[in-house]
């Protein structure tokens, strides 16, 4: 069993519709939960970053924590064309190495 | 966010050349760096951890001599990929750690691009 598990898609969605992609991990002594957004050719861009359970919002992005059940989501409202990338979440115990998600492949049809 | 850049950004060599690739954190201090390698449509593989003053820390099938890496002072690693040939070919990725306060991250460069003829 992989330690974080992503599914890879690909996923479709209209242009507006809210994005839901999750990760779920079988290491509880995670403690810092990140995800990344890689365009084609790109280095990963940060783009949440979350310590806790719970919430955190960031414009049109929303992270998710579920310590309790090892689960990681990020939610993309209004999405957009621009949207259209790979996500990668990833997480980190301790000062040890990131340990990612395979990727969801997203395209946000116009 | 933090600003990391790799450079070149793409580059073409002969088989048997050896090729460098510089990775600068450009606004803060990274006693770390790492070095991943990443093929078409598969995630990232880390290939080893840099830190300032020591050797690196390479993972497991990871050839050191094969893959050299110096990270001489805090907003600077470098990895040589010597006598290279066409299997290595891919695309190289380093990123930096930002360590501040309760926020421990990372931030990645844009990548370089290798071709071996």
């Amino acid at each position: 069993q992989k330690e974080v598990e992503q599914d890879p898609g690909p996923l479709s969605v209209p242009e507006g519709a809210i994005v839901s992609l999750n990760c779920t991990y079988s290491n509880s002594a995670f403690q810092y939960f990140m995800w990344y957004r890689q365009y084609s050719r790109k280095g990963p861009e940060l783009l949440m970053y979350t310590y806790s359970s719970g919430n955190k919002e960031d414009g049109r992005f929303t992270a998710q924590v579920d310590k309790s059940s090892k689960y990681i989501s990020l939610f993309i409202r209004d999405s957009q064309p621009s949207d259209s990338a790979t996500y990668l979440c990833a997480m980190i115990q301790g000062a040890q190495k990131l340990v990612f998600g395979q990727g969801t492949r997203l395209t946000i049809n116009p | 966010g933090a600003v990391v850049s790799q450079h070149p950004s793409r580059v073409i060599c002969k088989s048997g050349t050896s090729v460098k690739i510089e990775c600068r954190s450009l606004d803060f201090q990274a006693t770390t760096m790492f070095w991943y390698r990443q093929f078409p449509k598969q995630s990232l593989m880390l290939m080893a951890t840099s830190n300032e003053g020591s050797k690196a820390t390479y993972e497991q099938g990871v050839e050191k001599d094969k893959f050299l890496i110096n990270h001489a002072s805090l907003t600077l690693s470098t990895l040589t990929v010597t006598s290279a040939h066409p299997e290595d070919s891919s695309f190289y990725i380093c990123s930096a750690r930002r360590l501040a306060g309760a926020t421990d991250t990372q931030y990645f460069g844009p990548g370089t691009r290798l071709t071996v003829l």
